[in-house]
C-alpha cells in the first residue's frame, strides 16, 4: 500500500516561530503537494513539486516555503508562524507526469500557532 | 484579513437509503475529475474519478455522474451504510495542470 506520512499530528507553535512540517511518501513518486484545510473552504493548494528541487506556487503560497531535497521528502516551511495560519495541513503524492491520477492523502498535521 | 470559514453543507440520509451529494465547477476547461472521502481525524480517501470524454462511471456501491452542459458533478452512493458517514470532496482538474482544485465539502450523516 501507498503510504504518506505526515511527521507530526498535533502541533502548538507561538507566533514569529519557524515551522517544518515534514512529509515522506513511500511510492517512489514524482509529484507531491502540500494543501491547506479549512472547515468550509475545502482543500486549498499551498505548493507542490513534480521533482526533486522543483516546486511551483498553488493557489495560496504566501507566508509558506517548500523544500524538496529528496524524491520522498517534501517539507513545508512557515518562516514566521501567525495566528491566521492555524488550520489543518495535508500532504499528497501521486506518480507519474500525466495531469490526472490518484492523490495519495496523509493523515494530515493539525497547526495551532498561539 | 482572517478568513471565516463557511458552514460545511450537510446531507442527512436513513441508512440503507441512495445519497446523492452534488457538486458544481465553474471551469469550462475542467476535463478529470475525482471524488474523495474524508472520515473524521484522517485523510481524504479517493474514491472514483471520470474523465470528461464520459458522463457516467460505476464503482462498488458509489456512481458519478458528470454533465458538462451545466457543470455538474455527482456522487451516488447505494444502499448507504454507517460507514459511509463522512465528509465528501470533488475535486477537478485540466490538461497542463498538475494539481487537483477542491470543492468545499458535503458532509454525510448516515441515520440508523
Amino acid at each position: 500500500d501507498v503510504k504518506v506520512t505526515q511527521s507530526s499530528r498535533y502541533l502548538v507553535k507561538r507566533t514569529g516561530e519557524k515551522v517544518f512540517l515534514e512529509c515522506v511518501q513511500d511510492m517512489d513518486h514524482e509529484n507531491m503537494f502540500w494543501y491547506r484545510q479549512d472547515p468550509g473552504l475545502g482543500l486549498r493548494l499551498i505548493y507542490f513539486s513534480y521533482d526533486v528541487k522543483m516546486k511551483e506556487k498553488g493557489d495560496i503560497p504566501e507566508g509558506y516555503s517548500v523544500s524538496r531535497e529528496k524524491k520522498e521528502r517534501f517539507s513545508l516551511i512557515l518562516e514566521s508562524a501567525s495566528t491566521n495560519q492555524t488550520s489543518m495541513y495535508l500532504c499528497a503524492s501521486r506518480t507519474g507526469t500525466r495531469d490526472t491520477g490518484e492523490l495519495f492523502f496523509g493523515e494530515g498535521s493539525r497547526l495551532t500557532v498561539l | 484579513g482572517e478568513s471565516v470559514g463557511l458552514h460545511l453543507p450537510t446531507l442527512s440520509v436513513q441508512e440503507g437509503d441512495n445519497s446523492i451529494i452534488n457538486c458544481a465547477y465553474s471551469n469550462s476547461a475542467s476535463d478529470y475529475f475525482i471524488w474523495y472521502k474524508q472520515e473524521s481525524g484522517k485523510g481524504p480517501q479517493f474514491i472514483i474519478d471520470i474523465r470528461s470524454n464520459m458522463d457516467k462511471r460505476q464503482g462498488q456501491r458509489v456512481t458519478v455522474l458528470l454533465n458538462k452542459t451545466v457543470k455538474h458533478l455527482s456522487l451516488q452512493i447505494a444502499a448507504t451504510q454507517p460507514g459511509d458517514s463522512a465528509v465528501y470532496f470533488c475535486a477537478e482538474t485540466h490538461t497542463g495542470r498538475r494539481a487537483l482544485t477542491f470543492g468545499s465539502g458535503t458532509r454525510l450523516q448516515v441515520q440508523p
